[in-house]
């Protein structure tokens, strides 16, 4: 159990582009959230899976971010044209049963110039 | 809209004192509350997971207890140390596809 594993860390990206983050659950976790975070505030829902299904999505996000969880273990986050605005730290969480510790991982921090 | 609240929102108190931080929501119909632990620039480690049916939960020096018909939970941290020093956040859900969290309370706790 290694825990859950966000990859980039940081991405700096100029506004316009489309940066994607991936994001790796504990093994045997079949929900998977993702959850946006900005300085001084609790993080806010994004989208949930489970295993593969996408169950759920923020009214909140526009067309320009899209989720994909393929088979059921890895998910991905994709913005596209990316806004200043979008600059935040994105979290992945995820857990074994509804009832259950969440687990986050150490997110990406995103920044857009 | 489901709303989740934390009183105060920074908090410093010397070493060694016990400490009350607070987490109030709109909606009692939850299913659970859990407390979170969050160090500057990564992410939430879960502390504490109280489920509707329960009253409290305890781990090591932290306490949660839970009252759902006043919207209410408290985390109580025994005999603060400096390593303590976190933001402290709650999150409730109502149906396990999404979490709401508040702001959170930013403890410094003074050697």
């Amino acid at each position: 159990d290694t825990g859950v594993s966000q990859d980039p860390r940081h991405k700096i990206t100029k506004r316009g582009q489309n940066v994607t983050f991936r994001c790796d659950p504990i093994s045997e976790h079949n929900r998977l959230y993702w959850y946006r975070q900005t300085l001084g505030q609790g993080p806010e829902f994004l989208t949930y899976f489970q295993n593969e299904a996408q169950l759920e999505k923020s009214r909140l996000l526009s067309d320009r971010f899209s989720a994909e969880r393929p088979k059921g273990s890895f998910s991905t986050l994709e913005i596209q044209r990316t806004e200043q605005g979008d600059s935040a730290m994105y979290l992945c969480a995820s857990s074994h049963g509804g009832n259950e510790k969440l687990f986050f991982g150490s997110g990406t921090q995103l920044s857009v110039l | 809209k489901q709303e989740v609240t934390q009183i105060p929102a920074a908090l410093s108190v010397p070493e060694g004192e016990n400490l009350v931080l607070n987490c109030s929501f709109t909606d009692s119909a939850i299913y659970n509350l859990q407390w979170f632990r969050q160090d500057p620039g990564k992410g939430l480690t879960s502390l504490l997971l109280i489920q509707s049916s329960q009253r409290e939960q305890t781990s090591g020096r932290l306490n949660a207890s839970l009252d759902k018909s006043s919207g209410r939970s408290t985390l109580y941290i025994a005999a603060s140390q400096p390593g303590d020093s976190a933001t402290y956040l709650c999150a409730v859900t109502y149906n396990f596809n999404k979490f709401y969290f508040g702001s959170g309370t930013k403890l410094n706790v003074k050697p």
